[in-house]
């Protein structure tokens, strides 16, 4: 069973214009949540995260939301740009006593921004 | 700079053959990860080691298998038993198990 669902495998949005990005989670244990991004032929790499403890997280163009009763999170991106286009993995993690646990990840979303 | 390498970048393996994935890193993390990525799959994973001389298997660890015996270094070798191991391979690493830095990933097509 997938804990980590992102059911979009793609978006097509136009330059300028705000991104949403979404994920949804199975288990409340979660406690922290990720975003990569990643282009093709390359390794994913971070962008933002966010604390169950909070429900929004900003830094620049990008802003993590996050609804723990609804088990949803979503990334905005606003402006979105050409360089945005990119594959994004929603990613969550869970606390086992002080250590946490592996990142599990979604299956990722085609983010295609046209000029 | 630090960071985590992987290589080859490209890798050719015939049917029935082991092959072995490189992965360094010079950042000092003491876990590290292998993972697969497959088209539409996501990002599933293969093994972890959160110490040196110790390795957990993933959700898929059939038909590979890992070596931690430096801090430095966690190989991955596809071996002979998985049978569907085209795929690109990503390798991860973290210092505190919060957020993990990627290498940029070897490209395995069995030929």
């Amino acid at each position: 069973d997938q804990q980590v669902k992102q059911n979009s495998p793609s978006l097509s949005v136009q330059e300028g214009r705000i991104s949403i990005l979404n994920c949804d989670y199975t288990n409340s244990m979660f406690d922290y949540f990720l975003w990569y991004k990643k282009y093709p032929a390359e390794g994913p790499t971070f962008l933002i995260s966010i604390s169950s403890i909070k429900d929004k997280n900003e830094d620049g163009r990008f802003t993590v939301f996050l609804n723990k009763s609804a088990k949803h999170l979503s990334l905005h991106i606003v402006p979105s740009q050409p360089g945005d286009s990119a594959v994004y993995f929603c990613a969550a993690q869970m606390n086992y006593g002080g250590s946490q646990g592996n990142l599990i990840f979604g299956k990722g979303t085609k983010l295609s921004v046209k000029p | 700079d630090g960071g985590i390498t992987q290589s080859p970048k490209y890798l050719f393996r015939k049917e029935g053959q082991n092959v072995t994935l490189s992965c360094e890193q010079n950042l000092n993390h003491d876990a590290m990860y292998w993972y697969r990525q497959d088209p539409g799959q996501g990002l599933r994973l293969i093994y972890y080691s959160q110490i040196v001389n110790d390795f957990q298997k993933g959700d898929i660890a059939e038909g590979y298998s890992v070596s931690r015996e430096k801090k430095e270094s966690f190989p991955l070798t596809v071996t002979s038993a998985q049978k569907n191991p085209t795929a690109f391979y990503l390798c991860a690493s973290t210092p505190t198990g919060y957020g993990y830095t990627f290498g940029s990933g070897t490209r395995l097509t069995v030929v």
